[in-house]
């Protein structure tokens, strides 16, 4: 069974920083990766996906690694905003299912402090 | 607006009363899919179409709950005879799924609320 865990559960950091959210996932055998941002209240917005055979995404600000086989991902964060601020999950599909079903980490509470 | 929706995005509800909620998944998409969340949880999966047929359901899926993509459209989900377990935000999410292709993007709705009184 996957089994998905973020660390940290919550982090406040002042503007401007840097910083790394973590997943990781316990069966390295997945189609993808994929984050998400939601915030308080609302669905859940796609950051981005990292197919099994990358390493790495990048959007804009955010930058997705992966590393399959030690079961690994970060999101990268530069020049934090308080925009920023939300929950930010990580999420595998089942490989045994053709990579549908979605298994969700609990998600970083993220507070970036104007 | 091209984006999943969902109806209605507040429910209230008395123990023992049925409710239905439904999904509009962006048009092209042929799997759509349900997920539960609670507070500090993150999303679980409950069950997935791929266009009219549905496909896997998960254990969490109790009898009072069906869900249906009447022509692989739109969705609805019902649940009978609530219970105050049943309070969360219900999550339906699509995406686009062909041969050839390590699983697409997939996108939620802005989800509806259900508290069960």
């Amino acid at each position: 069974k996957q089994e998905v865990t973020q660390i940290p559960a919550a982090l406040s950091v002042p503007e401007g920083e840097n910083l790394v959210l973590n997943c990781s996932f316990t069966d390295s055998a997945i189609y993808n990766l994929q984050w998400f941002r939601q915030d308080p209240g609302k669905g859940l917005t796609s950051l981005l996906l990292i197919q099994s055979s990358q390493r790495e995404q990048t959007s804009g600000r955010l930058n997705a690694s992966l590393d399959k086989s030690s079961g690994r991902s970060t999101l990268y964060i530069a020049a934090s905003q308080p925009g920023d601020s939300a929950t930010y999950l990580c999420a595998v599909p089942r490989w045994e299912t053709s990579g549908s079903r979605l298994t969700f980490g609990e998600g970083t509470q993220l507070t970036v402090n104007p | 607006d091209t984006g999943v929706s969902q109806d209605p995005r507040h429910k209230i509800t008395k123990r023992g009363q049925n409710v239905t909620f439904r999904c509009d998944p962006i048009s092209e998409h042929n799997r759509l899919y349900w997920y539960r969340q609670t507070l500090g949880q993150g999303p679980e999966f409950l069950t997935y179409f791929q266009n009219e047929a549905q496909l896997e359901k998960s254990r969490l899926l109790s009898d009072r709950f069906s869900a249906e993509r009447p022509k692989g459209s739109f969705s609805t989900l019902e649940i009978q005879r609530t219970e105050q377990g049943d309070s969360a935000m219900y999550l339906c999410a699509s995406s686009l799924i062909s041969w050839g292709t390590a699983g697409n993007t997939i996108y939620f709705g802005e989800g509806s609320w259900l508290t069960v009184v």
